[in-house]
């Protein structure tokens, strides 16, 4: 049972530069969402989705665009990358936010922007 | 890169010691709460949960508090083992529809033999 995948697991990015962060998860869960972690600060919410075709802005949803066409996939799409882009990101899946289940992380992506 | 445990809280203890990680949530309307434990390098990973209307749940070696009065909440290790070493993070829930997690910053728990 693979869980939550994340790839890449490193990136390194020019400044302008576009990408794409690739999540899948394999429980069939309706709940996807993606966390940037920073140096003390926690984890932040970037944008979540509460089934195919729903998506939704988090805490910091800013040069960050996210599409849900399947249960499986989550992808996080950075248009124009900037250094303050730089952390450590993470997608996390769980069965259904109405309900007191934990969510399942992946490892995460360390992403740097030069 | 830098560690997201700098700049963190820390609590060192010795091994076999009982460990007392805090956190103080931030909204009376939370419902929910989890506790996850971040080694480095990797992903949270689910510890333990407690919903509102209780204020203690045992799980093995852990147990979390909960003090709906002060907004506090607790997690106890029990004989701490250095393999406990790790970032350990609260996160709350306002049960509002499509409800998300708010988490705390974190403490790292550093654990001596």
């Amino acid at each position: 049972n693979a869980g939550v995948t994340q790839t890449p697991k490193f990136q390194v990015l020019k400044t302008g530069q576009s990408m794409t962060l690739q999540c899948a998860q394999d429980m069939n869960h309706e709940y996807m969402s993606w966390y940037r972690q920073d140096p003390g600060m926690g984890l932040r919410l970037i944008h979540y989705s509460v089934g195919a075709g729903i998506t939704d802005q988090g805490e910091v949803p800013n040069g960050y665009n996210v599409s849900r066409s399947t249960t499986e996939d989550f992808p996080l799409r950075l248009l124009s990358a900037a250094p303050s882009q730089t952390s450590v990101y993470f997608c996390a899946s769980s069965y259904s936010p109405g309900v007191n289940t934990e969510a399942f992380f992946g490892q995460g992506t360390r992403l740097t922007v030069v | 890169g830098e560690s997201v445990g700098l700049h963190l809280p820390t609590l060192s203890v010795q091994e076999g010691d009982n460990s007392i990680i805090n956190c103080a949530y931030s909204n009376s309307a939370s419902d929910y709460f989890i506790w996850y434990k971040q080694e480095s390098g990797k992903g949270p990973q689910f510890i333990i949960d407690i919903r509102s209307n209780m204020d203690k749940r045992q799980g093995q070696r852990v147990t979390v508090l909960l003090n709906k009065t002060v907004k506090h909440l607790s997690l106890q290790i029990a004989a701490t083992q250095p393999g406990d070493s790790a970032v350990y993070f609260c996160a709350e829930r306002v049960n509002s529809g499509y409800s998300t997690l708010t988490f705390g910053k974190g403490t790292m728990l550093l654990v001596s033999p």
